[in-house]
């Protein structure tokens, strides 16, 4: 079964405002992972923050973590068309290398 | 740095055919990761290695399924006969290091289609 699972499954903004995708998760973690994939595209990393942080920025990206609630949040601020893709979570399942992807979430920003 | 080279990029076979995927991880790198992407069951992993080692094949769907890391340079993932439920892509994808904390980074991807 999935470890991480994202939501919503779509999203479609207007460029300008603020994307906001969630992951929920099973087991605990040692850490988390946003990665991205642009269409016909191999996925590619994006932020990665540790059960022992809460939020963590990178450029217009910010990520939270709840781990009382096994739950993250993936903001993007001030999207731009060039933001559309898929992105996905990722766990690594109680520490091992093994990283487990949810089915992602697909967002379209309109120009 | 030339990244995760997958080959092919596409392919398409008949149904029974085997059919042999390809990859190079990143020079130094000491993991390897085979993943499997279809629209209803999202991204998979299949199996992965350490230093050339198989770790875990416990996402392996068959006995079709078969993948071999014979150096740090090079690894397959082979099936036979294929089936057209075999139709995805597959990601072959490498890690520095052997803990959980580092940046996997995928190749491009080999479409397969089987008719």
């Amino acid at each position: 079964s999935q470890q991480g699972e994202e939501d919503p499954q779509a999203l479609s903004i207007q460029e300008g405002e603020n994307a906001t995708m969630n992951c929920s998760y099973k087991t605990s973690i040692n850490n988390l992972q946003w990665y991205r994939q642009n269409s016909g595209r191999g996925l590619v990393h994006l932020i990665l923050i540790r059960s022992n942080e809460r939020e963590k920025h990178s450029g217009r990206l910010r990520v939270t973590l709840d781990t009382s609630k096994k739950s993250s949040s993936l903001l993007i601020t001030a999207s731009r068309a060039a933001d559309t893709a898929s992105y996905f979570c990722a766990t690594d399942k109680g520490g091992s290398e093994k990283l487990v992807f949810g089915k992602g979430t697909k967002l379209t920003v309109n120009p | 740095d030339a990244g995760v080279i997958q080959s092919p990029r596409h392919e398409v076979t008949e149904m029974g055919q085997e059919v042999t995927l390809r990859c190079k991880p990143i020079s130094g790198h000491n993991s390897l990761f085979w993943y499997r992407q279809t629209m209803m069951r999202g991204l998979e992993l299949l199996i992965y290695f350490n230093n050339n080692v198989p770790i875990d094949d416990s996402g392996m769907p068959e006995d079709r399924f078969s993948a071999k890391m014979p150096n740090a340079s090079f690894s397959t993932l082979k099936i036979q006969p294929s089936e057209p439920r075999d139709s995805a892509v597959y990601f072959c994808a490498s890690s520095l290091g052997t803990s959980s904390g580092n940046t996997i980074y995928f190749g491009e991807g080999s479409w397969l289609t089987v008719v």
